[in-house]
């Protein structure tokens, strides 16, 4: 089975701290991708990476930084110096490929608070 | 990347009533799928619509409850069938493009009194 999860459920923050958001996920697949979307409040869902199980170089795009560790299972994603813009709810979500399967299936969230 | 639109972006419906929502995307798809997403919930995938074939849908949705229709590769239609309270929810469409991603569109936010 597939299955992708995010204990955190909500995390509060002073603006400029850093912020690890965690995701552990679990597949038979060899490959797969995984990926991290942010929906603030107006609803939309943003995607902001895709990573495939063959990639686990890190990845820093401005502040935010991603932290790919297939031994642990792990997408873990840091935000640096945070802000207010930042709050949203951040899902992490798994893609497998095997026997043409594609769904994505998504963590239950993450609600981040950012506050001034 | 995609382009998407979701028409309505929200709606209020009595109960009993059904609703139709419409998925547009600028450039020709395969695949385009719906979710639902409960108050304070995650995304669940309701169906995934293949252009000239039936969709196929997830376990706990059935055509009857959530019919599908999908015409051509840039548009689907969802609709949602006999409404209850318990079908509010945002409702999202997306596509997969480039390298097995997802984009969705902007949501219809949907509430059954």
């Amino acid at each position: 089975a597939q299955k992708v999860t995010q204990a955190q459920t909500e995390i509060s923050v002073v603006e400029k701290e850093d912020v690890t958001l965690d995701c552990v996920y679990e597949t038979r697949d060899t490959t797969y991708y995984l990926f991290w979307y942010k929906q603030p409040p107006s609803g939309e869902l943003v995607f902001l990476i895709r990573r495939n199980s063959f990639d686990e170089q890190n990845e820093i795009s401005g502040r935010y930084s991603w932290n790919f560790q297939k031994s642990t299972s792990s997408f873990n994603f840091t935000i640096t110096a945070s802000q207010v813009v930042d709050s949203a709810v951040y899902f992490c979500a798994l893609r497998g490929i095997s026997g043409g399967y594609n769904k994505l299936i998504f963590g239950a969230g993450t609600r981040l608070a950012v506050h001034p | 990347s995609a382009v998407i639109s979701q028409k309505p972006s929200r709606d209020i419906c009595q109960r009993g009533t059904s609703l139709t929502i419409q998925c547009q995307v600028d450039s020709q798809v395969t695949m385009m799928f719906w979710y639902r997403q409960q108050p304070g919930q995650s995304l669940t995938l309701i169906a995934t619509a293949n252009q000239g074939s039936e969709a196929t849908y997830e376990s706990g949705f059935v055509i009857d409850k959530f019919p599908i229709s999908r015409p051509n590769l840039t548009f689907s239609t969802l609709t949602v069938s006999n409404m209850s309270p318990e079908d509010s929810s945002i409702y999202l469409c997306s596509v997969e493009v480039q390298g097995n991603t997802q984009y969705f569109g902007p949501g219809t936010r949907l509430t059954v009194l």
